[in-house]
């Protein structure tokens, strides 16, 4: 069971480079979510999307863009990275109802270092 | 807009005790779930316990139970018989349930570390 697949798990970059995170899952959820956890902060939410072709922003959008062009696959773009991009990235996914249980399954997170 | 509060950065415990985790949420959306999430140190999240809003009953899984009083908007993980593998990362969670679109956020407190000692 593959659950939820990031990729990479480990990246380093230099200023102003640019790179994707790929979310990949396989339970048909309608959700997904983007968060970057740093020491003290929690986990914020960068972007989300309640469905193919959807995103909104989340509380810290600034710097990157999302695409969700497939239903299983949810994209996060640095376009010009910079030091305080650096972080530990989680994706997110789950069914959009509560109700029916609704716990988000994370993948195993990626390491961003910008230098 | 959505408020998640965790109060504790950090918690000590002894092995076999009990311990409170407390959670304080904020929101005007009358259907919402509340979920307990558990990070050790290895990093990923374990998803613990779900209450939601309408349900009666305090939820229970195993040793966590979740001492959710709707009218004070708080929702506290407790671990009974705590032991040395709980040591770890707590994060409280809310996401309303809407289902509205650009309303379903799923917001997150800061944590609370929890240490387990003997």
């Amino acid at each position: 069971n593959a659950g939820v697949t990031q990729t990479p798990k480990f990246r380093v970059l230099k200023t102003g480079q640019s790179m994707t995170l790929l979310c990949a899952q396989d339970m048909n959820h309608e959700y997904m979510y983007w968060y970057r956890q740093d020491p003290g902060m929690g986990l914020r939410l960068i972007h989300y999307s309640v469905g193919e072709g959807t995103t909104a922003k989340g509380e810290v959008p600034d710097g990157y863009n999302v695409s969700r062009l497939k239903k299983q696959n949810f994209l996060l773009g640095l376009e010009s990275a910079a030091p305080s991009q650096t972080s530990v990235y989680f994706c997110a996914s789950s069914y959009s109802r509560t109700l029916l249980g609704g716990e988000a399954f994370f993948g195993q997170g990626t390491r961003l270092t910008v230098v | 807009a959505q408020k998640i509060t965790q109060t504790q950065p950090g918690m000590f415990v002894q092995e076999k005790e009990a311990v409170t985790l407390d959670c304080t949420y904020d929101t005007s959306d009358p259907s919402y779930g509340l979920f307990w999430y558990k990070q050790p140190s290895s990093g990923e999240m374990i998803f613990l316990i779900y209450q939601g809003s309408y349900d009666q009953q305090n939820a229970t899984e195993g040793r966590y139970s979740l001492n959710f009083q709707k009218a004070r908007k708080s929702a506290n993980l407790v671990i009974s018989a705590s032991q040395l593998g709980d040591s770890a990362m707590y994060f409280c969670a809310m996401r309303d349930d809407l289902n509205t679109g650009t309303a379903s956020k799923l917001t997150f407190g800061t944590g609370t570390r929890l240490q387990v000692t003997l």
